[in-house]
This record gives structure tokens, C-alpha cells and sequence, in this order.
């Protein structure tokens, strides 16, 4: 079966690093666009950082130079280092597996995991 | 601020047909697909449409998808009780960024 779980969410006081896992099954991660997205408390969805199959990675403004997008090819697991962390942080954190089409890129979130809770508070 | 604007609720009376719109601009809905995305309340977000106006297996025909410029829109027709949830556009931009509407909480009356 096709699937994600995230994992090492929880409570963080500001300025602290945390780092997320999501482990899948069913595919291969690094055969594979990855994705996280976020969703504040009673919010929509934000788009946190994308790592491509070759390695590439992107970031939203709002956290680029903070988190890290990587991966464990062993382990068939992503990951997400967030460093100085802020309130504003404080979401749902999804990964999702991105399809992609080697003419036009990334493509549609196809498979998402159940999400982790991180919360940014004193 | 989300990137891409939709309205913010939107309504109906079971059977009929409800739209959401999406409008984003030149980098992102103007060249590039857009994908709609369902969240039932307490859940992780469905694909529901994806490249304009595909559906995925399993995704029933009362939903529809279309684009023009750099505007899309969601079509439910033959609005159900279940289909009350929250709907998000989404599409990648020219930065190879993704970006998301803000979100459209439907309510079927």
C-alpha cells in the first residue's frame, strides 16, 4: 500500500530546531518529487519546500535559510530541519509525494501522509 | 496572504451545482496546471483535480475542473451532503514554487 507518516512533531520554544520525518511505503522516495506543506491552526494550506528526484531543492520565502528539505535513501524517509523556529511555524506539517512530467516539472500532490502537529510557543 | 484568491465560503442545497473560483496570475495559473484539493474536516487533503480538469480514479464525474487565463474554477454538480468540506486551488509558478489558494468552506444546506 501507497503511504506516508510523519512523524517528530511536537511542542518547541522559540528560536529551537526540530526536525521531521516521513517515512513511506509503497514507493521509492528518491525515485520521486517530495513535498511539505503546512496548515496553520484553522488556516489554509501553505507550501513549505519541494525536493526534486535529482536532488534540487526549493523553499517558500517565509522559511528559506531556516528549514531543510533532505532525505535518507536507505531509509525511504523524508525529512524537514527546522531551525529558529517562530510562532508563526506553529501547523500541521503534511508531506505529500509530487508526480512530476519531464516536459512541464513538478506535478500534482498525489499522496499525502496524515500530518504532524508542531506547536511554537513559550 | 495566500498567492492564489478564492472566496471564502460557498454554499448549496443538495442536488444542484456550485462553483468555486480561483484566480492567481501570469506566473502561476497563466502557465502552468492548476490542481483542486478536498479536506474533510479532521483529514489530510484529497487530489480531486488535477492538470485544469483530470480526475483521478475514484473521484466522481460531478466534479469538473477549467482554467482560462489566469483564472480556474471548481464545478460540483449534483452537490451532496459528503461533498461538504474545504476546497483549495493550487498550482506551481515560474519559480518552481508551489502556491496554494486560501481555501473555500463549502456548506451544502
Amino acid at each position: 500500500e501507497v503511504q506516508l507518516v510523519e512523524t517528530g512533531g511536537g511542542l518547541i520554544q522559540p528560536g529551537g530546531s526540530l526536525r521531521l520525518s516521513c517515512a513511506a511505503s509503497g514507493f521509492t522516495v528518491s525515485s520521486n518529487y517530495m513535498s511539505w506543506v503546512r496548515q496553520a491552526p484553522g488556516k489554509g494550506l501553505e507550501w513549505v519546500s519541494v525536493i526534486y528526484s535529482g536532488g534540487s531543492t526549493y523553499y517558500a520565502d517565509s522559511v528559506k535559510g531556516r528549514f531543510t528539505i533532505s532525505r535518507d535513501n536507505s531509509k525511504n524517509t523524508l525529512y524537514l530541519q527546522m531551525n529558529s523556529l517562530r510562532a508563526e511555524d506553529t501547523a500541521v506539517y503534511y508531506c505529500a509525494r509530487v508526480e512530476y512530467d519531464w516536459i512541464n516539472g513538478p506535478d500534482a500532490f498525489d499522496i499525502w501522509g496524515q500530518g504532524t502537529m508542531v506547536t511554537v510557543s513559550s | 496572504q495566500s498567492v492564489l484568491t478564492q472566496p471564502p465560503s460557498a454554499s448549496g442545497t443538495p442536488g444542484q451545482r456550485v462553483t468555486i473560483s480561483c484566480s492567481g496570475s501570469s506566473s502561476n495559473i497563466g502557465s502552468n496546471y492548476v490542481y483542486w484539493y478536498q479536506q474533510l474536516p479532521g483529514t489530510a487533503p484529497k487530489l480531486l483535480i488535477y492538470r485544469n480538469n483530470q480526475r483521478p480514479s475514484g473521484v466522481p464525474d460531478r466534479f469538473s475542473g477549467s482554467k482560462s487565463g489566469t483564472s480556474a474554477s471548481l464545478a460540483i454538480s449534483g452537490l451532496r451532503s459528503e461533498d461538504e468540506a474545504d476546497y483549495y486551488c493550487a498550482a506551481w509558478d515560474d519559480s518552481l514554487r508551489g502556491v496554494f489558494g486560501g481555501g473555500t468552506k463549502l456548506t451544502v444546506l
